[in-house]
């Protein structure tokens, strides 16, 4: 089945730094690729997702590319604020479209 | 819409008892899914439901069982409860208009001393 690698945390950025997650994966074919967030005490919200290769999702600054060469989905953000400190969730979509999650990253925002 | 809703928010179990988890949807999703998560371990699936009548497991099923009679509800039962089980609940729901993305909802935290 399908599954990714992210990059381990925890982050700790200042407030307006540039923000990199790292996240690859492994899957047959190339599934529909999503980051989710998850700030605390809540449960998971979608972040923004690429149905193919080369697309590009974007949300609330945040920006990632489907790179099915080097079969990666890093998310970015230009410059961070201290409301982005949340866990961050990279997922492919399986064949039987359920979701396998990574561990998850945790990046901290400081002012 | 409501969206995903769960019952209950907290739940402390005895090692043996048994119990339901709740969760109901209300966009007409045909997919759902019940994940737990634990720290430094993401979140694991344990089983799925592709519509009505039909389940299938995921990564942990072991301990677990679903039902899935309506389009609307998944719950999902603990038949003897572990020390092991100890972690927050997730539901989440889906469908393939909307890519698969999945709504998720508040989740439940269940302590089984």
């Amino acid at each position: 089945g399908n599954s990714v690698t992210q990059m381990e945390g925890p982050v700790t950025l200042s407030e307006e730094a540039f923000l990199t997650i790292n996240c690859t994966y492994t899957a047959t074919g190339y599934p529909s690729l999503f980051w989710y967030v998850q700030y605390p005490g809540e449960g998971l919200q979608l972040l923004l997702k690429a149905t193919k290769a080369d697309d590009k999702g974007s949300n609330k600054g945040f920006e990632a590319t489907y790179r099915k060469e080097t079969t990666s989905f890093h998310l970015e953000k230009g410059s961070v604020q201290v409301s982005d400190s949340a866990v961050y969730f990279c997922a492919p979509l399986g064949r039987s479209n359920d979701m396998r999650f990574g561990a998850g990253t945790r990046l901290t925002v400081k002012p | 819409n409501a969206g995903v809703t769960q019952t209950p928010k907290f739940q402390v179990l005895k090692t043996g008892q048994s119990m339901t988890l709740q969760c109901a949807q209300d966009m007409n999703h045909e997919y759902m899914s019940w994940y737990r998560q634990d720290p430094g371990m993401g979140l694991r699936l344990i089983h799925y439901s592709v519509g009505a009548g039909i389940t299938d497991q995921g990564e942990v099923p072991n301990g677990y069982n679903v039902s899935r009679s309506t389009t609307e509800d998944f719950p999902l039962r603990l038949l003897s409860a572990a020390p092991s089980q100890t972690s927050v609940y997730f539901c989440a729901s889906s469908h393939r208009e909307l890519a698969y993305e999945q709504y998720f909802g508040p989740g439940t935290r269940l302590t089984v001393t």
